[in-house]
C-alpha cells in the first residue's frame, strides 16, 4: 500500500498570504496525484488532478506541482473561503490512498 | 448537472448488515466508474471500494474486503454498497463518488454525493 504523508498537519495563515502544503508518497505515483478541499459538513471537492491540472471552475490561485513522490499544493493568496482541510490522494495504484489532511486555519 | 444522492445509512448493531444506495442522474451512468469513500467522525478520508462502468471489475480496501460488496444496476442508475459483519470501526459518513471520466476507475473523483451516516453501535 502506498502511504501518503501530508505536512504540516495544521497551517495558520493570514488572509492574503501564501500557503504551501506538502504531500509525500512512500513510492512513486508518477503524476497520478489529486488534491481535494473539504469544508465542515460538506463533501470533498476536487481541486487539482494529474498533480498540476486545475479542475473545472477552480480559481487560478490554486496550483499544484511535483511528480514521483513529492508534491505541493500552493494557494497564492488565501481568501476567506479557502480555510478548510486539504487532502492529497494517489490514483496510480490499488488501494487508492489519501493523506491524513492539512487543516488551513486563520491566523 | 451531475447528481449523486446517497441513502441507506443508519444505526446498526455490531455484526449487522446495511445496504447503501447512490442514485445518479444527469450523466450516462454505465459510462462512468464509481467509488465509495468513507470518513469516520473527526477523521480523514478513506477509500473503500470502486467499480467499473460495466460492473465487471471491482476493487476493495483490505479493511472491508470479504465483508462489503460493491455493485451497480445500470438499468436503475444506482450504485450499491452491501455491508455485512459491521464493526464499530465502520462508523463513518459514506460518500459515493464518480470519476472524472471513463468506465475504468483510473481517474480522480470529480463528483461526490452528500454522504450518508452509518453508525455501528449496540
Amino acid at each position: 500500500e502506498i502511504v501518503m504523508t501530508q505536512s504540516p498537519a495544521t497551517l495558520s495563515v493570514s488572509p492574503g498570504e501564501r500557503a504551501t502544503l506538502s504531500c509525500r508518497a512512500s513510492q512513486s505515483v508518477s503524476s497520478k496525484l489529486a488534491w481535494y478541499q473539504q469544508k465542515p459538513g460538506q463533501a470533498p471537492r476536487l481541486l487539482i488532478y494529474g498533480a498540476s491540472t486545475r479542475a473545472t471552475g477552480i480559481p487560478a490561485r490554486f496550483s499544484g506541482s511535483g511528480s514521483g513522490t513529492e508534491f505541493t499544493l500552493t494557494i497564492s493568496s488565501l481568501q476567506s473561503e479557502d480555510f478548510a482541510v486539504y487532502y492529497c490522494q494517489q490514483y496510480n495504484d490499488w488501494p487508492r490512498t489519501f493523506g491524513q489532511g492539512t487543516k488551513v486555519e486563520i491566523k | 448537472e451531475v447528481q449523486l444522492l446517497d441513502s441507506g445509512g443508519g444505526l446498526v448493531q455490531p455484526g449487522g448488515s446495511l445496504r447503501l444506495s447512490c442514485a445518479a442522474s444527469e450523466f450516462t451512468f454505465s459510462s462512468c466508474a464509481l467509488s465509495w469513500v468513507r470518513q469516520a467522525p473527526g477523521k480523514g478520508l478513506e477509500w473503500v471500494s470502486s467499480i467499473s462502468g460495466s460492473g465487471d471489475t471491482t476493487y476493495y480496501a483490505d479493511s472491508v474486503r470479504g465483508r462489503f460488496t460493491i455493485s451497480r444496476d445500470n438499468s436503475k442508475n444506482t450504485l450499491y454498497l452491501q455491508m455485512n459483519s459491521l464493526r464499530a470501526e465502520d462508523t463513518a459518513v459514506y460518500y459515493c463518488a464518480r470519476v472524472m471520466s471513463g468506465k475504468l476507475p483510473a481517474a480522480p473523483l470529480l463528483y461526490w454525493g452528500q454522504g450518508t451516516l452509518v453508525t455501528v453501535s449496540s
